[in-house]
């Protein structure tokens, strides 16, 4: 089945503390994105890469960071998370324009 | 700052209905507009893609696409309770990157049974 994926689903964490979210993808999409949700501000980009050790800045990257050493794979790390990121992330690859979204990590940060 | 425009609603319709779902955007160079279905808690989910002016259809639902007003609109006809979700609005800038999608805030639609 073709699917984006991402782990972990649900994480609270406290200030400081590093971490990863992975995502992986099936479909050997050459894009992917990362995006967080926040209520009333919608979904912003915080990075994205078009290739294998291509990324570049998205809307909101500052406290964040992302690698892509294999194509399908493409984790999100936040080095020293803060409260202010506590958001529902969303990453995404794409086939053309189109762009298909994982399920979601809801993360706390207290 | 490239901006995508949506009524955040709720807009509500009775089951049966025409729900009309509208989106305006800033840059006169955008190529490449998308609606996105998003339930509650759930990721946004693909339905509608539209790249020249005019109207797409696609069973209930039909993209309408006016460059020269900078309006994209999404009809879904004879709607159902299960049609009950948040709508994206995306679009493509003009030289943008596959990467570079970017979102309108969503209308919430509420059918009514």
């Amino acid at each position: 089945e073709a699917q984006v994926t991402q782990n972990p689903r649900y994480l609270i964490t406290v200030t400081g503390k590093k971490l990863t979210v992975t995502c992986s993808q099936n479909m050997n999409h050459e894009y992917m994105s990362w995006y967080r949700q926040d209520p009333g501000l919608g979904l912003r980009q915080i990075y994205y890469s078009m290739n294998v050790e291509v990324t570049d800045k998205g809307d909101v990257p500052e406290g964040y960071k992302v690698s892509r050493k294999e194509k399908r794979n493409f984790p999100l790390i936040l080095e020293s998370p803060s409260p202010n990121q506590t958001s529902l992330y969303f990453c995404a690859s794409s086939l053309g324009r189109a762009k298909f979204f994982g399920p979601g990590t809801r993360l706390t940060v207290l | 700052q490239k901006e995508v425009e949506q009524n955040s609603g709720p807009l509500s319709v009775p089951e049966g209905a025409i729900a009309s779902l509208n989106c305006t955007y800033s840059d006169r160079g955008s190529q490449s507009f998308f609606w996105y279905r998003q339930y509650s808690g759930k990721s946004p989910e693909l339905i509608m893609f539209i790249y020249s002016n005019g109207d797409k259809e696609d069973g209930r639902f039909t993209a309408q696409l006016n460059k020269a007003s900078q309006y994209v609109s999404l009809l879904i006809r004879d709607s159902q309770p299960s049609d009950s979700a948040t709508y994206l609005c995306a679009v493509v800038n003009y030289g943008g990157s596959q990467g570079n999608l970017i979102f309108g805030k969503g209308t919430k639609l509420s059918v009514k049974p």
